[in-house]
């Protein structure tokens, strides 16, 4: 069974700090690996997605790495701003799970100023 | 294009009773997955429907149901509700079961209570 693991569960910085997400997953057969915000009561918004044959993906100040083999990927947040501050979930789709995806349980960023 | 919407946003029932729970799909997105997120965690999947059939489902009991249209939306039952079914219910839509390589477009979710 896929599980998902995002550490840390919770993490504050300051405005201006470059940060680093991180998730692991046990199974390592994936399509691709999903990220994703959600702030408060809200829906999820897709970030950014990489699929099992890339390293990375980027867009803005976000970057996300995969290493499929170690089970991994960080999502590198750049310059960070208040209006960062949501909860970051990571989610990957199984091999044959069709585009069921499995999250993982998040990390709550608070950006303050 | 018209995203994901769900209805009604928010729910309160009681222990016992049942609940339907509503999603339009994005426009030309034929497939919608139903996920659960309680408080604190990650969504769970649910279902999937395609076709109007179901195709697929998470590890949740028979009391959860659904439907799809051929319009696409689709709807989620819960009967015998209990305490525990309260959380934020999710609704996804994609471009087919297979598409894995394109995004899903979430809703912004029903928070269903159960007193």
């Amino acid at each position: 069974k896929q599980e998902v693991t995002q550490i840390p569960a919770a993490l504050s910085v300051p405005e201006g700090e470059n940060l680093v997400l991180n998730c692991s997953f046990t199974d390592s057969a994936i399509y691709n690996l999903q990220w994703f915000r959600q702030d408060p009561g809200k829906g999820l918004t897709s970030l950014l997605l990489i699929q099992s044959s890339q390293r990375e993906q980027t867009s803005g100040r976000l970057n996300a790495s995969l290493d499929k083999s170690s089970g991994r990927s960080t999502l590198y947040i750049a310059a960070s701003q208040p209006g960062d501050s949501a909860t970051y979930l990571c989610a990957v789709i199984l091999t044959g799970g069709g585009n069921k995806l499995t999250f993982g349980t998040g990390t709550q960023l608070k950006v303050e100023l | 294009e018209t995203g994901v919407t769900q209805s009604p946003t928010h729910l309160i029932k009681t222990r016992g009773q049942q609940v339907t729970l509503r999603c339009s799909s994005q426009s030309g997105h034929n497939t919608v997955s139903w996920y659960q997120q309680a408080l604190g965690q990650g969504p769970q999947f649910i279902f999937q429907y395609y076709r109007e059939e179901e195709n697929g489902r998470g590890n949740f009991p028979p009391r959860f149901s659904g439907l799809q249209f051929p319009n696409y939306s689709s709807e989620l039952n819960v009967n015998a509700l209990e305490l525990d079914d309260s959380a934020l219910y999710l609704c996804a839509s994609s471009q087919g079961p297979l598409s894995y390589n394109s995004p899903l477009h979430f809703g912004n979710g029903t928070r269903l209570t159960v007193t």
